[in-house]
Formats: C-alpha cells, structure tokens, sequence
C-alpha cells in the first residue's frame, strides 16, 4: 500500500519556466510533510517543509502548496535552473509516532539551458 | 557544523558475507533512522533510534538485518548472509527530537552483492 503518491516520475522544464510537482496521501494522521532534492551520488537533502495548519509555504524560489481537504500537496520551483535537476522526493510523517517518513518514488527533474 | 556521515562510502562484497555499515549523526541528535534505496525507486524505512532503543523494527526487511546504536550516537547496521537483492543504497538520517521533526540524510554507503 503505497501512502504517499508523487507524479510525475519525470519532468522536463526549460530555463526559467515553472516545475510543478504533486503529491497526494492517504492517511489523515500525517502532519508534517518535507520535500527533498537528491543529486546523484548523494543523500537527499531538506528543501522545504509544511505543517497542515497552513495552506502555502514559500522559500526563495521553492513554494509548497498544500491543500487538506483534497490531501494533497505540490512544489512549485519558479525560474527553474539548470542547477535544479535533481530527483525531488516528497514525504509525510506522523505527530506522535517515531517521525519515520513516508517517500514518493521521486519525479527526476530535468531544466533544459 | 558537522553533517551526517556514513562508512564505508562504497562496500562490494560477495553472496552470503556479512556486511557491517556504519552512521555517524549529527551531534545532540537524539533520533536516528536507516532507510534503503533501491535502483529507481524510494525511500523505504528501515529501523528507527530514540537515544539508544529501537521501538520500532518492523521496516527490516528481514531477521538478517540488524542495528544498534550506542552512546546515542553512532550506529550499525548489519546484515548478515548478504544475497544480491540487497544491493541498495542505505542511508541515515539523524533529527533532533524525531516526531515530525527535520531528518537530515547523509552520503549513503552504497552496497553491492555480487
């Protein structure tokens, strides 16, 4: 059972246009819910992070957009870089268990020049 | 500061050897959790640490895989009897209080068993 669903499994953006990731989840427990961007050869690392209380939360060029009722939540990277092209990763965790998360498969990101 | 690291960065071993991968968190970090990944997929939850106890194993893919951690610190997982669809990468992450709290990842070791 697959918690966590990430679409698309690849993205190809030119320079300066918008990638736009989404996520969406099952269970209503989740409250915390990362997005990591891993290079190859490397660990991910945190982007960006939403609590359910808020509906949009933006950073630099990274914004995540979430919306509870549909339980789903996006990354939107405005003025896409070729240094963007990455495998993002979405992920969610619970308040009160141990905090292990819960990936999407991840969308490869491609920012053509 | 220092970030998460991990040893050996790459381990080649054979069919049926033990192999022994170690985590170094971030310092103060009381939470620790292994994840593997495998080619082309996600991030799947191994086994979580709170200082040095282990509440929850039930990501271990199986009894050959093991973990400690001790000091609160460092950590090992073992895997015994390696088999090839073991090959992954098997990353920590460390977080300061785990609960919804950030994870930090590190390098990975990436592991195959030839």
């Amino acid at each position: 059972q697959q918690q966590v669903k990430q679409s698309p499994q690849s993205l190809i953006v030119q320079k300066g246009g918008i990638s736009i990731i989404n996520c969406a989840y099952e269970n209503t427990a989740f409250d915390y819910f990362p997005w990591y961007q891993q290079f190859p050869g490397k660990g991910p690392a945190l982007l960006i992070a939403i609590r359910p209380d808020v509906s949009e939360k933006k950073e630099g060029r990274f914004t995540i957009s979430f919306n509870k009722s549909a339980k789903q939540f996006s990354l939107h990277i405005m003025d896409s870089q070729p240094g963007d092209s990455a495998t993002y990763f979405c992920a969610a965790s619970t308040r009160g268990s141990q905090g292990n998360l819960i990936f999407g498969k991840g969308t490869k990101l491609s920012v053509k020049p | 500061g220092a970030g998460v690291s991990q040893s050996p960065s790459n381990k080649v071993t054979e069919k049926g050897k033990d192999v022994e991968l170690r985590c170094d968190p971030i310092s103060g970090h009381t939470a620790l959790y292994w994840y593997r990944q495998s080619l082309g997929q996600g991030l799947e939850f191994l086994i979580y640490f709170q200082g040095n106890s282990a509440p929850d194993k039930s990501g271990l893919p199986s009894d050959r895989f093991s973990a400690e951690r001790t000091g609160g610190s460092v950590s090992t997982l073992t895997i015994q009897r390696t088999q090839q669809e073991d090959s992954a990468v098997y990353l920590c992450a460390s977080s300061p209080t785990g609960t919804s709290s950030e994870q930090y990842f590190g390098p990975g070791t990436r592991l195959t068993v030839t």
